[in-house]
C-alpha cells in the first residue's frame, strides 16, 4: 500500500480556509484518496474520496494533481468545531482486504 | 441510532485478567474491521471480517487475542492475559458497499492496570 506523508500539525483561526497536503508518491494506478476526521474520544469519520481533478462534499474538497502524487484536503471556512486529527489515506478501493493503513495524521487546531 | 455501536466504552482491569468487548455494524454491512489505536497514533488494523469468515489478521494480533463473528452479525474481540500494553481504545469499523468508506464505532478504551 502506498504511503502517505502529511504535515504533524496546523494551526488556524475561524473563518480562514484550510488546506491540508499529502504526498503519496508511490500511490498506484488502482489506489483511491481518503480522508478521514477523528475528534477525541471518538472513532474517525470519513470526510471525503476522490480518484482525480477535484471533488467537493458538504463538508470539503479534495484536489489531486494529473500525476496524483499528492493530494490537498480544503476545508472551507473553519470553525472550532473543526479542530480534529485529519488522516490521508491511500488504497485499492476494489480490494477484498480493506483495512485502511492511518499514519499520524494531522492535527489541526482552530483559533477563535 | 442506526450506526456502529460498541460495548462497554469503558475497561479498567486488571493485568492477567481476560477481557471481552463487543461491536455491533450497520445491519446491512457485511465487512467488520477491528483496530487498536494509541495515544497520539492513528488506528492500527488488527483483523477484518467478510460475513463470518475472518479473512485477514495483522501481526499485531497475537496469539492472546481472539476475534469471533458468528453469523455475520455483531463481533467479539477477546483478550486474554491482558497486559499493560494492551492498554488501547479498540474500534470497530463496518463497510458496506463503499470500499474504504468504513462507519467507525465509539469505541472501548481499555486500561490494564
Amino acid at each position: 500500500l502506498a504511503k502517505t506523508t502529511q504535515p504533524i500539525s496546523m494551526d488556524s483561526y475561524e473563518g480562514q480556509e484550510v488546506n491540508i497536503t499529502c504526498s503519496h508518491n508511490n500511490i498506484a494506478t488502482n489506489d483511491y484518496i481518503t480522508w478521514y476526521q477523528q475528534f477525541p474520544s471518538q472513532g474517525p469519520r470519513f470526510i471525503i474520496q476522490g480518484y482525480k481533478t477535484k471533488v467537493t462534499n458538504e463538508v470539503a474538497s479534495l484536489f489531486i494533481p494529473a500525476d496524483r502524487k499528492s493530494s490537498t484536503l480544503s476545508l472551507p471556512r473553519v470553525s472550532l468545531s473543526d479542530t480534529a486529527v485529519y488522516y490521508c489515506l491511500v488504497g485499492d478501493r476494489g480490494s477484498t482486504l480493506g483495512r485502511l493503513y492511518f499514519g499520524r495524521g494531522t492535527q489541526l487546531t482552530v483559533w477563535p | 441510532d442506526t450506526g456502529v455501536s460498541q460495548d462497554p466504552r469503558h475497561k479498567i482491569t486488571k493485568r492477567g485478567q481476560n477481557v471481552t468487548f463487543r461491536c455491533d455494524p450497520i445491519s446491512e454491512h457485511n465487512r467488520l474491521y477491528w483496530y487498536r489505536q494509541t495515544l497520539g497514533q492513528g488506528p492500527e488494523f488488527l483483523t477484518y471480517f467478510q460475513n463470518e469468515a475472518q479473512l485477514e489478521k495483522s501481526r499485531l494480533l497475537s496469539d492472546r487475542f481472539s476475534a469471533e463473528r458468528p453469523k455475520g452479525s455483531f463481533s467479539t474481540l477477546e483478550i486474554q492475559r491482558t497486559e499493560q500494553g494492551d492498554s488501547a481504545m479498540y474500534l470497530c469499523a463496518s463497510e458496506g458497499s463503499s470500499y474504504n468508506e468504513q462507519f467507525f464505532g465509539p469505541g472501548t478504551r481499555l486500561t490494564v492496570l
